[in-house]
């Protein structure tokens, strides 16, 4: 049973326009959120983070949006950058446990 | 400032064969530390985590095992290698404390022939 799904295997984005990547998640007690992001052979880089009590938080061009009832949240890129192309990971974690779930992720391509 | 260190960077074992991957963290003391494995195609699965000397919670009981004899080292383990066991292990850490996120160290390639 996946708790976190991202449902874009991949998606694509003119540099300098706004990239949109979307995580939804199962579990209503997840109250803390991750996004990573992933280059080829390296390993995942923590971007931002939000938790349950608030629904967004930003940090220079990365906005993450938390919508609890709908179970959902959303990383903004703006404006994306070439430098943006790699695969992202979503992440969620209970307070109660010590245990990170991540999706499966979504590889961003920034075209020039 | 803390640092992660995952070695070796690349291993091709034969079917069978032992495994030992091992990761140490620098710069924190008392840390979470945990084993996730990428698969090809896949996401980040959780394998293990440890909140402590000795203390392993395990995700996925196949044929692998980890331990953590000291406070700072990671280890994971196989007896016997299987074909599935293929993939890109990552080891990660985090401050014991709530809502603290987890840092990677480079990962292990390991192609199980």
């Amino acid at each position: 049973d996946q708790q976190v799904k991202q449902n874009s295997p991949s998606l694509s984005v003119q540099e300098g326009r706004i990239s949109i990547l979307n995580c939804d998640y199962t579990n209503s007690m997840f109250d803390y959120f991750l996004w990573y992001k992933k280059y080829p052979a390296e390993g995942p880089t923590f971007l931002i983070s939000i938790s349950s009590i608030k629904d967004k938080n930003e940090d220079g061009r990365f906005t993450v949006f938390l919508n609890k009832s709908a179970k959902h949240l959303s990383l903004h890129i703006v404006p994306s950058q070439p430098g943006d192309s790699a695969v992202y990971f979503c992440a969620a974690s209970d307070h109660r446990d010590d245990k990170i779930i991540f999706g499966k992720g979504t590889r961003l391509h920034i075209l020039p | 400032s803390q640092t992660i260190h995952q070695w070796p960077a690349t291993l091709v074992q034969p079917v069978g064969s032992p495994l030992s991957l091992e990761c140490t963290v620098e710069g924190t003391s008392n840390p979470n530390l945990y084993w996730y494995r990428q698969a090809a195609g896949r996401g980040l699965q959780l394998l293990f985590y440890s909140v402590g000397i000795g203390q392993i919670s395990s995700e996925v009981p196949q044929n692998l095992s980890a331990s953590r004899p000291q406070d700072r080292q990671f280890i994971l383990s196989s007896k016997k290698l299987l074909l599935s066991d293929s993939g890109f292990y990552l080891c990660a850490w985090s401050r014991d404390r709530i809502n603290s996120p987890l840092h990677f160290g480079n990962g292990t390639r390991l192609t199980v022939t």
